[in-house]
């Protein structure tokens, strides 16, 4: 079953631009998490957040969490051509922390 | 750093061969899992494994199964190849419990199967 949808698929944006990832998911969570993959890669984690928090900053990342939509936001400011890859949401839910559930993931591309 | 190391990074192989995949973590993580990633479907789970000789499910467990003899490595077995197993497969490991924790992962296998 598909928790987490990114949105939008695809992002082309220019370097020094600011791209915004959106994830929505259908149940009550306890945590989300943010990763990133490079093209041919694993997926590396980047950022998590609790379900009692609203936002959270680690570098040039900015990611918030909204439980009443059932979404969340990946803010990367400044962006570069290194940030080229593709992003993903994972969460796990409430009574089945077992597992993270992952979506299909926003490619990003930056353009130097 | 934690290191997830994945035995292959490509891999071909024919319909109804036994396929071994093998995957080592190096940080004593007790939880480890097998997804397979797919264009268009992310990450889905096939396994993952809480400690030595333990495994659970995940979300698409047919035609494949696990082995977790030792605490660092985690094998995920293809009974028998078929084309639709062609995929790539990610192994990741973490510590503790489960949904507040980073996962780990390796490079990945891509697995043709012909």
């Amino acid at each position: 079953s598909q928790q987490g949808e990114e949105d939008p698929q695809a992002l082309s944006i220019q370097e020094g631009e600011n791209a915004t990832m959106n994830c929505s998911y259908k149940t009550s969570i306890n945590n989300l998490q943010w990763y990133r993959q490079n093209s041919g890669r694993g997926l590396v984690h980047l950022i998590l957040i609790r379900s009692n928090e609203r936002e959270k900053h680690s570098g040039r990342l900015r990611v918030t969490l909204d439980t009443s939509k059932k979404s969340s936001s990946l803010l990367i400011t400044a962006s570069r051509a290194a940030d080229t890859a593709s992003y993903f949401c994972a969460t796990d839910s409430i009574g089945n922390t077992d597992k993270l559930i992952f979506g299909t993931g926003t490619r990003l591309q930056v353009f130097p | 750093d934690v290191k997830v190391t994945q035995s292959s990074r490509y891999l071909v192989k024919r319909t109804g061969e036994k396929v071994f995949l093998e995957c080592v973590q190096d940080m004593d993580h007790e939880n480890m899992f097998w997804y397979r990633q797919d264009p268009g479907l992310g990450l889905r789970l096939i396994y993952f494994s809480y400690d030595v000789k333990m495994k659970e499910k995940g979300d698409i467990p047919e035609g494949y199964s696990v082995s977790r003899e030792k605490k660092e490595r985690f094998s995920l077995i293809l009974e028998s190849a078929s084309t639709n197993q062609t995929s790539m497969y990610l192994c990741a490991s973490s510590q503790g419990s489960l949904g507040n924790q980073p996962q780990h992962f390796g490079d990945g296998t891509r697995l043709s199967i012909l």
